[in-house]
């Protein structure tokens, strides 16, 4: 069956670490997968786009790499802060879902002063 | 800020009531969608518009019926709901089907 998911526990990580985040899938072709941030009752915000071609992108403290052999993305955030607490969506773009964005079920993530 | 706007941002209606959610974007967007979501699960979709058509419907019940009137807008009409229905509805567009998706705030809406 063909399935996105995420940790569904909440990530608990001490400022200034780095909070890293997975997200896997299995049985997609995937186009492109994205990150989402979501803070409570708030609708999800867009952060990174990769491509099934690209191995890894940069935006400010934010890293995202995708291996389509380990069908996995990681998502990670440097120099994490306080502000940085919320829940983060992946959300996949596969030809089989007819270009549809399949979504990961999200991961809390809560940065400890 | 987003530049999906949603209004109301909050609404509670009865199991009788016809209301309204209300969904605009200038972005130049030809895909407009709906969505719906309970707490703690990602976003679910409802509707899809691509180039003010109905394209996608996923199976969702009648007492919702989506309407866009131009590439601007959308809305999303409420009739005979039920309590289950309660939920944040999201708003959302794309420069085509399947790009980046942008989000409104959302409307809460509450049936009672």
């Amino acid at each position: 069956s063909q399935k996105i998911e995420q940790n569904s526990e909440a990530l608990n990580i001490q400022e200034g670490k780095t909070a890293t985040l997975t997200c896997n899938y299995t049985n997609y072709s995937p186009a492109y997968l994205q990150w989402y941030r979501q803070d409570p009752g708030r609708g999800p915000v867009f952060l990174l786009l990769i491509r099934e071609n690209e191995k890894e992108k940069r935006k400010e403290r934010l890293k995202v790499t995708f291996d389509t052999t380990l069908k996995q993305s990681l998502f990670h955030i440097t120099a994490s802060q306080p502000a940085d607490s919320a829940t983060y969506l992946c959300a996949l773009d596969a030809m089989d879902s007819n270009y549809q964005l399949i979504w990961g079920a999200g991961t809390k993530l809560i940065i400890k002063p | 800020d987003t530049e999906v706007t949603q209004t109301p941002k909050h609404l509670v209606m009865g199991m009788t009531n016809k209301k309204s959610l209300k969904c605009e974007q200038h972005m130049g967007h030809r895909a407009m969608y709906w969505y719906k979501q309970k707490a703690k699960k990602p976003p679910e979709l409802m509707f899809v518009y691509s180039y003010e058509k109905l394209s996608i419907n996923e199976s969702v019940p009648s007492r919702f019926s989506p309407e866009c009137p131009n590439s601007s807008l959308l809305n999303l009409h409420l009739h005979a709901l039920q309590p289950e229905d309660s939920a944040l509805y999201l708003c959302a567009s794309s420069q085509e089907n399947g790009n980046t998706i942008y989000f409104g705030e959302g409307s809460w809406l509450t049936v009672v």
